[in-house]
């Protein structure tokens, strides 16, 4: 199985902030990468696939990159409703693994 | 825009089986443009891919479950389903179902194995 190590587990930023998030691979992947959103009580919400492709209506403030084993997702300006946990996801090889999460919070 | 909605029981005996069914709605779970999934979420905690379907019913599995699990698709009524056999406390999580890519999901539902 394909391990996915995101860094760090959790991120204390303020409003307007840019942060950075790293997704690892154990092994390659090619660009077969997602990133998701999760707010508490809700499903995750798609905001990246194929590493750096933005999901339809999701903002520009999003951005990712990466190719092979090490993925970003950056978040630029950051807003209130952008606190939340974000998880990488795999889907070159089964099973499609996910990242263990990043937490970002409010400084 | 193609929505989901998880359906079944809250609670579920230990070694019985969970049984979870997915209604899409907005859109023919025959088309092809996707896979059908089923992901869980243990309190806390992160994401676990448990499998997906075509709508020619060709599946992939999590090896960590493939010995408990079976996802089935009934395409007359965009439906696809979750069995998995055998449950204990482990098996306590929010279920969602979602398209793959995993651009859809479905809001979630809670199953807690308890007696």
């Amino acid at each position: 199985d394909i391990q996915m190590t995101q860094s760090p587990s959790s991120l204390s930023a303020s409003v307007g902030d840019r942060v950075t998030i790293t997704c690892r691979a154990s092994q390659g992947i090619s660009n077969y990468l997602a990133w998701f959103q999760q707010k508490p009580g809700k499903a995750p919400k798609s905001l990246i696939y194929a590493a750096s492709s933005l999901q339809s209506g999701v903002p520009s403030k999003f951005s990712g990159s990466g190719s092979g084993t090490d993925f970003t997702l950056t978040i630029s300006s950051l807003q209130p409703e952008d606190f939340a946990t974000y998880y990488c996801q795999q889907y070159n090889s089964y099973p499609h693994s996910f990242g263990q999460g990043t937490k970002l919070e409010i400084k | 825009q193609v929505q989901l909605q998880e359906s079944g029981p809250g609670l579920v005996k230990p070694s019985q089986t969970l049984s979870l069914t997915c209604t899409v709605s907005g859109g023919s779970i025959s088309s092809g443009s996707y896979y059908w999934s089923w992901i869980r979420q243990p309190a806390g905690k992160g994401l676990e891919w448990i499998g997906r379907i075509y709508t020619s019913g060709s599946t992939n599995y999590n090896p960590s479950l493939k010995s408990r699990v079976t996802i089935s698709v009934d395409t007359s009524k965009n439906q696809f389903s979750l069995k998995l056999s055998s449950v204990t406390a482990a098996d306590t999580a929010v279920y969602y179902c979602a398209s793959d890519p995993l651009e859809y999901w479905g809001q979630g539902t809670l199953v807690t194995v308890s007696s």
